[in-house]
């Protein structure tokens, strides 16, 4: 089975500091991780994945993420934040064990806010 | 770029009424999925089909069907509309093996069930 856990529902950050929005996972084999951001009234938008290789993951509008597999941990985070950040941040998990589909299990989302 | 489309953005309809809701990809994606969207619980996955003319259930699949008869349509089918199907409705597709797995979001249905 498969699971994805974002602990906070909201996160507060002045424009200009770094940001961290957390994510946790659970599987059976190996996981693939995303990240995607949802602008009010949109679809989801993909900011970036990780499947293997290094465990600091670059993406999309300045975002990374950090693999952390002792911890079973993906962050997402960026160096300084933007008023335009602000947005509902969704983690996504796959186990490499699932079958076919390639199926993703998504956490409840985290609402990022960014003020001046 | 990947597009994925979806009937409507905005649908209203009563209790009782039968309700398509319609999804098109234009990147010859085998895998397409319906999820719903609902404020504290995310993304919950509804159905999903990684070929045409197959389907598996989601993790709520109570209420609804789906039909996918061309690799780029899938369909939702709500038979018979009730108010607890208010919400949210994402569609998104994905290649297997080549993009790694990554799923591309339509723009979502915000359906209100009278």
């Amino acid at each position: 089975a498969q699971s994805v856990a974002q602990p906070e529902d909201q996160v507060n950050v002045a424009e200009g500091n770094p940001l961290t929005v957390k994510c946790t996972y659970s599987v059976s084999g190996n996981p693939y991780l995303f990240w995607y951001v949802q602008y009010p009234n949109r679809g989801l938008q993909f900011l970036l994945k990780y499947i293997t290789g290094d465990n600091l993951v670059k993406g999309s509008y300045g975002f990374e993420a950090e693999f952390n597999k002792s911890q079973t941990s993906f962050h997402l985070k960026k160096p300084s934040a933007l008023v335009s950040d602000s947005a509902l941040y969704f983690c996504a998990v796959r186990d490499s064990l699932t079958g076919g589909g390639n199926k993703l299990t998504f956490g409840t989302g985290t609402q990022l806010k960014v003020e001046l | 770029d990947v597009k994925v489309t979806q009937s409507s953005r905005y649908l209203v309809k009563r209790t009782g009424e039968k309700v398509f809701l319609e999804c098109v990809q234009d990147m010859d994606h085998e895998n397409m999925f319906w999820y719903r969207q609902d404020p504290g619980l995310g993304l919950r996955l509804i159905y999903f089909s990684y070929d045409v003319k197959m389907k598996e259930k989601g993790d709520i699949p109570e209420g609804y069907s789906v039909s996918r008869e061309k690799k780029e349509r899938f369909s939702l089918i709500l038979e018979s509309a009730s108010t607890n199907q208010t919400s949210m409705y994402l569609c998104a597709s994905s290649h297997t093996g080549g993009d790694l797995e990554t799923q591309y979001f339509g723009p979502g249905t915000r359906l209100l069930v009278l």
